[in-house]
């Protein structure tokens, strides 16, 4: 069974608009994970945030981490239709660290 | 060199052949992946290496056979495959544990007929 659960499934948004995606956990973790995938390709890591922090930056993503509530969420901020592809978060719970589990995914799509 | 390579790109094949998937890395990682995703799905884990033992096998058929034959090289040995295995297969490593980030090859896309 799948860890993390993401919302929305997928986005429409247009150029220089912000992109907010969700994604809810079920057990313990050590970190989180987003990741990017263009259409049929590889997936590319985008950004991780530990268990012991809140939010992190890297350009124009920012990630926050709630292990409260096991939330996180990405929010694009400025996008662009370069930024149109399938975003996965993944978590690798607390059980050794090898098994990373993918969230079912948000198809972002940004119109030019 | 931050790369995960895959070879092949692309493979069709009959249900009565044999091949194989190969993923290479040169990072020092020491934990290597395969993944299997259908289409609009998420990566569904098959096999984690880790230092070159399989530790996780995540109750996949037999027909899909890995290996790992040393530290930058990870084989998917395919047999008697059927068609609902058709998907892109994946391959990612890590240096070793979960403090680490895994990186992704660009995959294999195979459809069996």
């Amino acid at each position: 069974s799948q860890q993390g659960e993401e919302d929305p499934q997928a986005l429409s948004i247009q150029e220089g608009e912000n992109a907010t995606m969700n994604c809810s956990y079920k057990t313990s973790i050590n970190n989180l994970q987003w990741y990017r995938q263009n259409s049929g390709r590889g997936l590319v890591h985008l950004i991780l945030i530990r268990s012991n922090e809140r939010e992190k930056h890297s350009g124009r993503l920012r990630v926050t981490l709630d292990t409260s509530k096991k939330s996180s969420s990405l929010l694009i901020t400025a996008s662009r239709a370069a930024d149109t592809a399938s975003y996965f978060c993944a978590t690798d719970g607390d059980t050794g660290g090898f098994k990373t589990i993918f969230g079912a995914g948000t198809r972002l799509f940004v119109k030019a | 060199d931050t790369e995960v390579t895959q070879t092949p790109k692309h493979l069709v094949m009959g249900m009565t052949n044999k091949k194989s998937l190969k993923c290479e890395q040169h990072m020092g990682h020491r934990a290597m992946y395969w993944y299997k995703q259908k289409a609009k799905k998420p990566p569904e884990l098959m096999f984690v290496y880790s230092y070159e033992k399989l530790s996780i096998n995540e109750s996949v058929p037999s027909r899909f056979s890995p290996e790992c034959p040393n530290s930058s090289l990870l084989n998917l040995h395919l047999h008697a495959l059927q068609p609902e295995d058709s998907a892109l297969y994946l391959c990612a490593s890590k240096y070793r544990d979960f403090t680490d980030t895994q990186y992704f090859g660009p995959g294999t896309r195979l459809t069996v007929l």
